[in-house]
């Protein structure tokens, strides 16, 4: 039990289908992470909330498509993907609070996405 | 431009000795963070150990230091007494304070086997 939750764990989508993954976190972060991990790179940030509001988007297409209703709550809505967005998709939250570096993120186990 | 480097993509070492992961990396924030994470094959992300900048003395955690050389701009990992446990990705991060706290990238990783 780490704390962030992701469901699903396994997804497998058509090119044309409209799919979400979700996001919890029990630890009472004001921060959640969407990161990419595809096969033989490194982990790409694509999307950073702070107290629910969007402070980065690292040019990610738009389809996909982030939500976060509140600061324990992370979606990322697919639609119209591509095979090369196959990947494992990693959340994350941390307790941010200004300047200090040293507050680690802590990840949830993942959804393995393949896109067909 | 990759701002974290971990020349090892994989790594072996045998049951109960110690192993040492590179990680090399390049800002020109006086201030930042460095941390080690663990992936094993369940997919989540488990942080491990955190150097700042400003430390003036290397981190441990247990079994984990970090070995820091500023001047160097490495941050090794070193493992000791290895368990078959520890086989994993490990992945290099850093948050660079000029980008705000919310931004960690990561390395592409190595990959150890502990052998018995």
């Amino acid at each position: 039990e780490t704390g962030v939750t992701q469901t699903p764990r396994h997804l497998v989508m058509g090119m044309t289908n409209k799919k979400s993954l979700k996001c919890e976190q029990h630890l009472g972060h004001n921060a959640m992470y969407w990161y990419k991990q595809s096969a033989k790179k490194p982990l790409e940030l694509m999307f950073v909330y702070n107290f629910k509001e969007q402070t980065e988007n690292n040019s990610v297409p738009s389809r996909f498509s982030p939500e976060c209703p509140n600061s324990s709550h992370l979606f990322l809505h697919l639609h119209t993907l591509q095979p090369e967005d196959s990947a494992l998709y990693l959340c994350a939250s941390s307790q941010e609070v200004l300047r200090r570096m040293n507050t680690e993120a802590f990840f949830g186990q993942g959804t393995r996405l393949t896109v067909v | 431009a990759q701002k974290i480097t971990q020349t090892q993509p994989g790594m072996f070492v045998q049951e109960k000795e110690a192993v040492t992961l590179d990680c090399t990396y390049d800002t020109s924030d006086p201030s930042y963070g460095l941390f080690w994470y663990k992936q094993p094959s369940s997919g989540e992300m488990i942080f491990l150990i955190y150097q700042g900048s400003y430390d003036q003395q290397n981190a441990t955690e247990g079994r984990y230091s970090l070995n820091f050389q500023k001047a160097r701009k490495s941050a090794n990992l070193v493992i000791s007494a290895s368990q078959l446990g520890d086989s994993a990705m490990y992945f290099c991060a850093m948050r660079e304070g000029k980008r705000g706290n919310n931004d960690m990238r990561f390395g592409a990783g190595t990959r150890l086997t502990v052998k018995p």
